[in-house]
């Protein structure tokens, strides 16, 4: 079965600096697919980045970036020069084929810019 | 440009009510989930339809859920007879196929109370 792991409940990080929030999955499928969403307290699931299993290079957006190692099994997102509306739950999913076209999420990191 | 929008964006309801859900999906997807997130959690599949077809339900949606895609537009979840243990988001997504994957793009959830 598939399986998203993020092992850290919570992240404090002052504003301006990088931060990584780690996720790791597990499928035996070749074909799959990782997403980062943004939970604000609104409750919107806000789509941040993508990254596909035989994708060459890691994906950006801004200032998003995914550290893909597909050998680790491992997709950490990597916010740059964060911002005090940086502060939300954050969210890794992974889409295979044995799961169909679901994504199955992981328990989600809160992430708390502080000033 | 509009996303996928929800309604009502909060129900509060007594035990042993039913209640119903809808969601418009963006105008050109074709395929349309729903998902469950309780408290602490990442969203759990329940089911998706693409266009009309319900082609795929969770076992989380017990037989008080049913699901329906009328005319391959907008989607409507009830649920009757509604326990305390049904308190959570309701969240919907919607997605078309495209070069580069699959992404699912989230409403901003209905909040459901059951007292």
């Amino acid at each position: 079965a598939q399986k998203i792991t993020q092992t850290q409940p919570g992240m404090f990080v002052q504003e301006k600096e990088a931060v990584t929030l780690d996720c790791t999955y597990d499928t035996s499928d070749p074909s799959y697919g990782l997403f980062w969403y943004k939970q604000p307290s609104s409750g919107e699931m806000i789509f941040l980045i993508y990254q596909g299993s035989y994708d060459q290079q890691n994906a950006t957006e801004g200032r998003y970036s995914l550290n893909f190692q597909k050998a680790r099994k491992s997709a950490n997102l990597v916010i740059s020069a964060s911002q005090l509306g940086d502060s939300a739950m954050y969210f890794c999913a992974m889409r295979d084929s044995f799961g169909n076209e679901k994504l199955t999420f992981g328990t989600g990191t809160r992430l708390t810019i502080i000033p | 440009d509009t996303g996928v929008s929800q309604n009502p964006r909060h129900k509060i309801t007594k035990r042993g009510q039913n209640v119903t859900f809808r969601c418009d999906p963006i105008s050109e997807h074709n395929r349309l989930y729903w998902y469950r997130q309780t408290l602490g959690q990442g969203p759990e599949f329940l089911t998706y339809f693409q266009n009309e077809a319900q082609l795929e339900k969770s076992r989380l949606l017990s037989d008080r859920f049913s699901a329906e895609r009328p005319k391959g537009s907008f989607s409507t979840l009830e649920i009757q007879r509604t326990e305390q243990g049904d308190s959570a988001m309701y969240l919907c997504a919607s997605s078309t196929l495209s070069g580069g994957g699959e992404t699912q793009y989230f409403g901003p959830g209905t909040r459901l109370l059951v007292l």
